[in-house]
């Protein structure tokens, strides 16, 4: 099973800061990798998936980044909205595998 | 509206069994993957399984497979996992989800997600 490995696991920052958050495969994804946001008590939804392509809906100062094995979500000015748990996920193979997440706080 | 229901989550003993329901609204289920995905209390997300579109393909996570089974009506736009032999660590919020990719690609993702029906294992 391919392994993804998330850094920060949790990261405190202010409404208007800039954050990136790390992703990493254990193989060679290429570029299946998806970033889900997760509300507390609720469902995720997807921000972004094909490693960038960002999702209808979602605001523009989320983009992602990366390929192979290393990507990258990165909120450029953050909302109060934004902070939850985030979730990358590979959909190279199955099991679809998801990272451990990382909680952004304020 | 899109949208997915679960249903048939409860509080049940190690070893009992126990099926889940996802009933899909706003669109034909038929032609899409679907999948399920947990998570329990405090934890991360669990990608759990997922099923083709006339349920000829089943793929499992090794830790359930053989005490897992993913399957779907058409018929009924819904979508089902029976979950026999239940342990302690099997307690989680189970959430189903429509596995998607868009045209001429292989990029899938998980694009609708129900609320979730809740599965508490003890005795």
């Amino acid at each position: 099973d391919i392994q993804m490995t998330q850094s920060p696991s949790s990261l405190s920052a202010f409404v208007g800061d800039r954050v990136t958050i790390t992703c990493r495969a254990s193989q060679n994804i290429a570029t299946y990798l998806n970033w889900y946001q997760q509300e507390a008590g609720k469902a995720p939804k997807v921000l972004i998936y094909g490693a960038s392509t960002l999702q209808s809906g979602v605001p523009s100062r989320f983009s992602g980044r990366g390929s192979g094995t290393d990507f990258t979500l990165t909120i450029s000015s953050l909302q109060p909205d934004d902070f939850a748990t985030y979730y990358c996920q590979q959909s190279y193979s199955t099991p679809r595998t998801f990272g451990q997440g990382t909680k952004l706080e304020i | 509206e899109v949208q997915l229901v679960e249903s048939g989550g409860g509080s049940v003993q190690p070893g009992d069994s126990l099926k889940l329901s996802c009933v899909a609204s706003g669109f034909t289920s038929s032609n899409y993957w679907m999948s399920w995905v947990r998570q329990a209390p405090g934890k991360g997300l669990e990608w759990v399984a997922n099923i083709n579109e006339d349920g000829s393909e089943e793929y499992y996570v090794d830790s359930m497979r053989g005490r897992f089974t993913i399957s779907r009506d058409n018929a009924k736009n819904s979508l089902y996992l029976r979950m026999d032999n239940l342990r302690a660590e099997d307690t989680a919020v189970y959430y189903c989800a429509r596995d998607y990719a868009p045209t001429n690609s292989y990029f899938y993702y998980l694009d609708v997600w129900g609320k979730g029906t809740t599965v508490t294992v003890s005795s």
